[in-house]
């Protein structure tokens, strides 16, 4: 049970370039999520998705754009990469309703130069 | 929006000495308070978690308290050991969706 799987694990983009953080989780979660975490931020929610077919902004969504392709798999791209989006990127799904576990994929390292 | 602050930043304990790391709540209409741990370089793993309808809940050397009419909520770990060492994110959410707004994270160190 692989659980929740993001690709790539590190990356490094020039500022303007484009590129899409990939997630999938394999627990039959309807809810998704993307966080970003910056040092002495803890971890804050840039986009989520409550079902398939349905995504909401979270509390840091400028610069970014999400696809919930299917159940399984949750996108996160970045059109126009600044240096302000260095971060380490966290995918996590949960089941539905209230109060459950959210599951969190091993993060990405994403540097923009 | 809710808003989450964790105290303190970073904490340095014997080991066998207890730790406890304290966090507050702005929306009253939170009902659900994790916390995670994050080894460094790995992701955040849930360690406990606790409801609203409850005050206390132990787990081994790990317990959380729940103060709902001052919102605040603590973790509580007893006798630590050097496996202890992570930074500990506490979060909350509202019953409707799951939206975890996490605190700012403390970095636990425990000295053998």
């Amino acid at each position: 049970n692989a659980g929740v799987t993001q690709t790539p694990k590190f990356q490094v983009l020039k500022t303007g370039q484009s590129m899409t953080l990939q997630c999938a989780q394999d627990m039959n979660h309807n809810s998704m999520y993307w966080y970003r975490q910056d040092p002495g931020m803890g971890l804050r929610l840039i986009y989520y998705s409550a079902s398939e077919g349905t995504t909401d902004k979270g509390e840091v969504p400028n610069g970014y754009n999400v696809s919930r392709l299917n159940k399984r798999e949750f996108s996160l791209r970045l059109e126009s990469a600044a240096p302000s989006q260095t971060s380490v990127y966290f995918c996590a799904s949960s089941a539905s309703g209230p109060n459950t576990e959210a599951f969190f994929g091993q993060g990405t390292r994403l540097t923009v130069v | 929006g809710e808003n989450v602050e964790q105290h303190p930043s970073t904490l340095s304990v014997q080991e066998g000495d207890s730790a406890v790391i304290k966090c507050t709540y702005s929306d009253s209409a939170s009902n659900y308070f994790p916390w995670y741990k994050q080894e460094l370089g790995k992701r955040p793993q849930l360690i406990i978690d606790i409801r609203s309808n409850v005050g206390e809940k132990k787990d081994q050397r790990i317990a959380v308290t729940l103060n709902k009419t001052a919102k605040h909520f603590s973790l509580h770990i007893t006798e630590t050991q050097p496996e202890d060492s992570a930074v500990y994110f506490c979060a909350a959410s509202k019953a409707a969706g799951n939206k975890l707004t996490f605190g700012g994270g403390t970095r636990v160190l425990v000295k053998p």
